[in-house]
Protein backbone atom coordinates (compact mmCIF):
# COMPACT_ATOMS: atom_id res chain seq x y z
CA UNK A 1 0.00 0.00 0.00
CA UNK A 2 1.56 3.61 -0.72
CA UNK A 3 1.85 5.93 2.18
CA UNK A 4 3.21 9.68 2.40
CA UNK A 5 5.08 11.02 5.26
CA UNK A 6 5.63 14.75 5.88
CA UNK A 7 7.40 16.12 8.79
CA UNK A 8 8.22 18.03 11.50
CA UNK A 9 4.58 18.03 11.97
CA UNK A 10 4.81 21.15 14.33
CA UNK A 11 7.54 24.04 14.15
CA UNK A 12 8.03 27.41 15.28
CA UNK A 13 10.42 29.81 13.40
CA UNK A 14 11.99 33.11 14.15
CA UNK A 15 10.74 35.69 10.97
CA UNK A 16 14.19 35.53 8.94
CA UNK A 17 15.46 32.16 9.76
CA UNK A 18 15.63 29.32 7.20
CA UNK A 19 12.85 26.66 6.70
CA UNK A 20 12.98 22.91 5.22
CA UNK A 21 10.00 20.22 4.92
CA UNK A 22 10.38 16.99 4.08
CA UNK A 23 7.74 14.94 2.37
CA UNK A 24 8.21 11.23 1.08
CA UNK A 25 5.86 8.79 -1.20
CA UNK A 26 6.26 5.26 -0.51
CA UNK A 27 4.77 2.14 -2.01
CA UNK A 28 4.25 3.44 -5.92
CA UNK A 29 6.49 5.41 -8.31
CA UNK A 30 6.54 8.69 -10.80
CA UNK A 31 3.87 9.95 -8.36
CA UNK A 32 3.02 13.87 -9.09
CA UNK A 33 3.52 15.55 -6.31
CA UNK A 34 2.30 18.82 -4.23
CA UNK A 35 2.58 21.38 -2.02
CA UNK A 36 -0.40 23.09 -0.36
CA UNK A 37 -0.42 26.00 1.95
CA UNK A 38 -3.88 26.47 3.95
CA UNK A 39 -4.14 29.56 6.31
CA UNK A 40 -6.42 29.05 9.35
CA UNK A 41 -9.97 28.51 8.56
CA UNK A 42 -9.42 29.17 4.57
CA UNK A 43 -8.87 27.13 2.04
CA UNK A 44 -6.16 25.40 0.04
CA UNK A 45 -3.76 27.71 -1.57
CA UNK A 46 -1.18 25.55 -4.41
CA UNK A 47 2.27 26.51 -4.52
CA UNK A 48 4.44 24.05 -5.80
CA UNK A 49 3.57 20.76 -8.17
CA UNK A 50 5.80 18.64 -9.72
CA UNK A 51 5.34 15.65 -12.48
CA UNK A 52 8.83 14.22 -12.04
CA UNK A 53 12.59 14.58 -11.13
CA UNK A 54 13.83 18.20 -10.96
CA UNK A 55 10.69 19.32 -12.93
CA UNK A 56 8.72 22.13 -10.32
CA UNK A 57 5.90 24.00 -11.39
CA UNK A 58 5.80 27.12 -9.25
CA UNK A 59 2.03 28.43 -8.84
CA UNK A 60 2.38 31.34 -6.87
CA UNK A 61 5.53 33.74 -6.70
CA UNK A 62 6.88 33.09 -2.92
CA UNK A 63 9.26 33.28 -0.79
CA UNK A 64 9.35 29.47 -0.71
CA UNK A 65 11.79 26.91 -3.33
CA UNK A 66 10.55 23.46 -4.21
CA UNK A 67 12.89 20.84 -4.94
CA UNK A 68 12.64 17.16 -5.91
CA UNK A 69 16.26 15.48 -5.77
CA UNK A 70 14.68 11.85 -5.87
CA UNK A 71 11.43 10.18 -7.66
CA UNK A 72 9.83 10.16 -4.19
CA UNK A 73 10.86 13.07 -1.99
CA UNK A 74 9.70 16.49 -2.08
CA UNK A 75 10.85 19.58 -0.56
CA UNK A 76 10.00 23.00 0.57
CA UNK A 77 12.80 25.73 1.45
CA UNK A 78 12.91 29.11 2.73
CA UNK A 79 16.03 31.02 2.61
CA UNK A 80 14.28 33.64 4.82
CA UNK A 81 10.96 33.25 6.83
CA UNK A 82 8.37 35.99 6.60
CA UNK A 83 5.51 36.61 9.17
CA UNK A 84 3.26 35.59 6.49
CA UNK A 85 4.73 32.43 5.88
CA UNK A 86 2.65 30.92 8.97
CA UNK A 87 0.30 28.17 8.39
CA UNK A 88 -0.65 24.83 7.76
CA UNK A 89 2.01 23.17 5.11
CA UNK A 90 0.50 20.21 3.24
CA UNK A 91 2.43 17.32 0.99
CA UNK A 92 0.26 15.69 -1.33
CA UNK A 93 0.49 13.41 -4.37
CA UNK A 94 -1.29 11.56 -7.26
CA UNK A 95 -1.10 8.68 -9.04
CA UNK A 96 0.74 9.41 -12.74
CA UNK A 97 -1.92 11.11 -15.56
CA UNK A 98 -4.80 13.15 -14.84
CA UNK A 99 -6.24 12.36 -11.88
CA UNK A 100 -8.82 14.06 -8.95
CA UNK A 101 -7.44 12.12 -6.19
CA UNK A 102 -4.82 13.86 -3.98
CA UNK A 103 -3.53 11.91 -0.98
CA UNK A 104 -2.33 13.82 1.96
CA UNK A 105 0.72 14.06 4.41
CA UNK A 106 -0.15 14.80 7.65
CA UNK A 107 0.69 18.21 7.43
CA UNK A 108 3.62 20.35 9.15
CA UNK A 109 1.91 23.73 11.15
CA UNK A 110 4.25 26.51 11.03
CA UNK A 111 4.26 29.19 13.36
CA UNK A 112 6.84 31.92 12.01
CA UNK A 113 6.78 34.97 15.11
CA UNK B 1 -6.86 30.65 -14.37
CA UNK B 2 -10.27 28.64 -11.75
CA UNK B 3 -11.96 30.05 -9.58
CA UNK B 4 -14.46 28.04 -7.54
CA UNK B 5 -17.67 29.49 -4.77
CA UNK B 6 -18.89 27.03 -2.61
CA UNK B 7 -20.99 28.40 0.53
CA UNK B 8 -19.23 29.33 3.72
CA UNK B 9 -20.91 27.46 6.05
CA UNK B 10 -23.91 24.81 6.20
CA UNK B 11 -25.51 24.18 10.05
CA UNK B 12 -28.21 20.93 9.94
CA UNK B 13 -29.85 18.38 12.83
CA UNK B 14 -28.16 14.82 12.87
CA UNK B 15 -30.42 12.48 10.18
CA UNK B 16 -30.87 16.01 7.96
CA UNK B 17 -29.60 15.93 4.43
CA UNK B 18 -27.27 18.57 3.12
CA UNK B 19 -26.44 19.97 -0.32
CA UNK B 20 -23.25 21.73 -0.91
CA UNK B 21 -23.03 22.94 -3.99
CA UNK B 22 -20.33 24.52 -6.07
CA UNK B 23 -19.76 26.63 -9.33
CA UNK B 24 -16.89 26.67 -11.12
CA UNK B 25 -14.54 28.63 -14.12
CA UNK B 26 -12.27 26.96 -15.32
CA UNK B 27 -9.84 27.94 -19.22
CA UNK B 28 -10.36 23.76 -19.69
CA UNK B 29 -12.11 21.32 -17.45
CA UNK B 30 -11.21 17.99 -16.67
CA UNK B 31 -13.27 16.99 -13.44
CA UNK B 32 -14.51 17.91 -9.88
CA UNK B 33 -13.70 15.87 -6.81
CA UNK B 34 -15.10 16.54 -3.12
CA UNK B 35 -12.33 16.54 -0.15
CA UNK B 36 -13.26 16.38 3.93
CA UNK B 37 -11.06 17.71 6.88
CA UNK B 38 -11.80 17.60 10.43
CA UNK B 39 -10.39 20.24 12.43
CA UNK B 40 -6.45 19.65 12.87
CA UNK B 41 -6.34 16.88 10.21
CA UNK B 42 -5.58 16.55 6.27
CA UNK B 43 -8.02 16.54 3.99
CA UNK B 44 -9.10 13.17 2.48
CA UNK B 45 -10.63 12.28 -0.49
CA UNK B 46 -14.56 11.92 -1.15
CA UNK B 47 -15.41 11.73 -4.82
CA UNK B 48 -14.39 12.10 -7.74
CA UNK B 49 -16.70 13.33 -11.23
CA UNK B 50 -15.45 13.42 -14.79
CA UNK B 51 -19.10 12.78 -16.63
CA UNK B 52 -22.16 14.08 -16.09
CA UNK B 53 -24.77 12.90 -13.75
CA UNK B 54 -24.79 11.20 -10.07
CA UNK B 55 -22.18 9.34 -8.53
CA UNK B 56 -23.13 7.26 -5.23
CA UNK B 57 -20.92 6.37 -2.29
CA UNK B 58 -22.78 5.57 0.77
CA UNK B 59 -24.32 7.98 2.75
CA UNK B 60 -22.44 10.63 0.61
CA UNK B 61 -23.32 11.20 -3.19
CA UNK B 62 -21.56 13.79 -5.89
CA UNK B 63 -23.24 15.73 -8.80
CA UNK B 64 -21.66 16.99 -12.02
CA UNK B 65 -23.34 19.12 -14.79
CA UNK B 66 -20.95 20.31 -17.19
CA UNK B 67 -22.83 22.23 -19.10
CA UNK B 68 -23.53 24.56 -16.29
CA UNK B 69 -19.90 24.56 -14.64
CA UNK B 70 -21.86 23.28 -11.52
CA UNK B 71 -21.63 20.34 -9.09
CA UNK B 72 -22.69 19.30 -5.26
CA UNK B 73 -22.11 17.51 -2.37
CA UNK B 74 -24.96 15.46 -1.16
CA UNK B 75 -24.41 14.17 2.68
CA UNK B 76 -27.19 11.83 3.72
CA UNK B 77 -28.27 10.79 6.99
CA UNK B 78 -25.94 13.24 9.00
CA UNK B 79 -23.96 12.23 11.75
CA UNK B 80 -21.88 13.95 14.26
CA UNK B 81 -18.86 12.72 12.66
CA UNK B 82 -19.67 14.33 9.62
CA UNK B 83 -19.00 18.10 11.25
CA UNK B 84 -16.36 18.79 9.25
CA UNK B 85 -14.85 21.18 6.36
CA UNK B 86 -15.63 19.93 2.91
CA UNK B 87 -14.27 21.39 -0.63
CA UNK B 88 -14.59 20.86 -3.83
CA UNK B 89 -11.52 21.31 -6.17
CA UNK B 90 -10.89 20.95 -10.14
CA UNK B 91 -8.82 19.42 -11.87
CA UNK B 92 -7.75 21.64 -15.36
CA UNK B 93 -7.25 19.63 -18.90
CA UNK B 94 -3.83 21.46 -19.45
CA UNK B 95 -2.13 20.33 -16.74
CA UNK B 96 -1.80 18.41 -13.37
CA UNK B 97 -2.77 21.02 -10.60
CA UNK B 98 -5.96 20.76 -8.87
CA UNK B 99 -7.16 23.72 -7.63
CA UNK B 100 -9.66 24.00 -4.17
CA UNK B 101 -12.48 26.08 -3.55
CA UNK B 102 -12.81 27.86 0.25
CA UNK B 103 -14.19 25.23 1.68
CA UNK B 104 -17.47 24.68 3.45
CA UNK B 105 -17.54 24.15 7.14
CA UNK B 106 -20.44 21.68 7.97
CA UNK B 107 -22.12 21.58 11.48
CA UNK B 108 -24.16 18.81 12.92
CA UNK B 109 -26.35 19.97 15.73
CA UNK B 110 -27.91 16.83 17.94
Amino acid sequence: SQTIHQWPATLVQPVGSPLSLECTVEGTSNPNLYWYRQAAGRGLQLLFYSVGIGQISSEVPQNLSASRPQDRQFILSSKKLLLSDSGFYLCAWSRTGITGELFFGEGSRLTVL
Amino acid sequence: GQSLEQPSEVTAVEGAIVQINCTYQTSGFYGLSWYQQHDGGAPTFLSYNALDGLEETGRFSSFLSRSDSYGYLLLQELQMKDSASYFCAVRDSNDYKLSFGAGTTVTVRA
